[in-house]
């Protein structure tokens, strides 16, 4: 089976930018959650997504946001790209219901 | 404020020792907790996992105990490898409502094994 995907690997923009990150979950997997990893604050949760619907949403500014498809593919989108928006985002997905998250790869974005 | 701490950055084992990697947390509502491993340039992978009604949970060369009273658990590797060489990071998990779970993670502990 399949592992959780995300594209593009890497990506370089400007501040005032904004960047659309891609995720396709494992097969079956419904959930589709988003994280921020830098170096100072570790794993940071941005937004969960279920059927279609933002089920539950960490602590990030508006600039944030994402949506889900039918077939269970989620983006991710930021606007006015800041210098501090630079990290690995980093998407998982899991069964409905269940606990364990299992993670794609990432996006390494770097805002120059 | 940090719900799940890793109070260790970085430790350092002999291969074929014991690796101790240890995590507290605060939120009394965590139920589920998870330890995973990550390399550079890759994304976290799922090891391990524990329900708080357990006390430990073996897989292989991986252990997790749970100590629910003074809201610690640990990953044992026993017996170390190189191969383990790697960022840990524990997870604590919450129930949020409408089928959510969410996911709370440490700052990670950065094994190294010396071979």
């Amino acid at each position: 089976k399949a592992g959780v995907t995300q594209t593009p690997r890497y990506l370089i923009k400007t501040r005032g930018q904004q960047v659309t990150l891609s995720c396709s979950p494992i097969s079956g997997h419904r959930s589709v959650s988003w994280y921020q990893q830098t170096p100072g604050q570790g794993l940071q949760f941005l937004f969960e997504y279920f059927s279609e619907t933002q089920r539950n949403k960490g602590n990030f500014p508006g600039r944030f946001s994402g949506r889900q498809f039918s077939n269970s593919r989620s983006e991710m989108n930021v606007s006015t790209l800041e210098l501090g928006d630079s990290a690995l985002y980093l998407c998982a997905s899991s069964f409905a219901g269940s606990d364990t998250q299992y993670f794609g790869p990432g996006t390494r974005l770097t805002v120059l | 404020d940090q719900q799940v701490k890793q109070n260790s950055p970085s430790l350092s084992v002999q291969e074929g020792r014991i690796s101790i990697l240890n995590c507290d947390y605060t939120n009394s509502m965590f139920d589920y907790f998870l330890w995973y491993k990550k390399y550079p340039a890759e994304g976290p992978t799922f090891l391990i996992s524990i329900s708080s009604i357990k006390d430990k949970n073996e897989d292989g060369r991986f252990t997790v105990f749970l100590n629910k009273s003074a809201k610690h658990l640990s990953l044992h590797i026993v017996p170390s490898q190189p191969g383990d060489s790697a960022v840990y990071f524990c997870a604590a998990s919450e129930y949020s409502g409408a089928g959510s779970y969410q996911l709370t993670f440490g700052k990670g502990t950065k094994l190294s094994v010396i071979p």
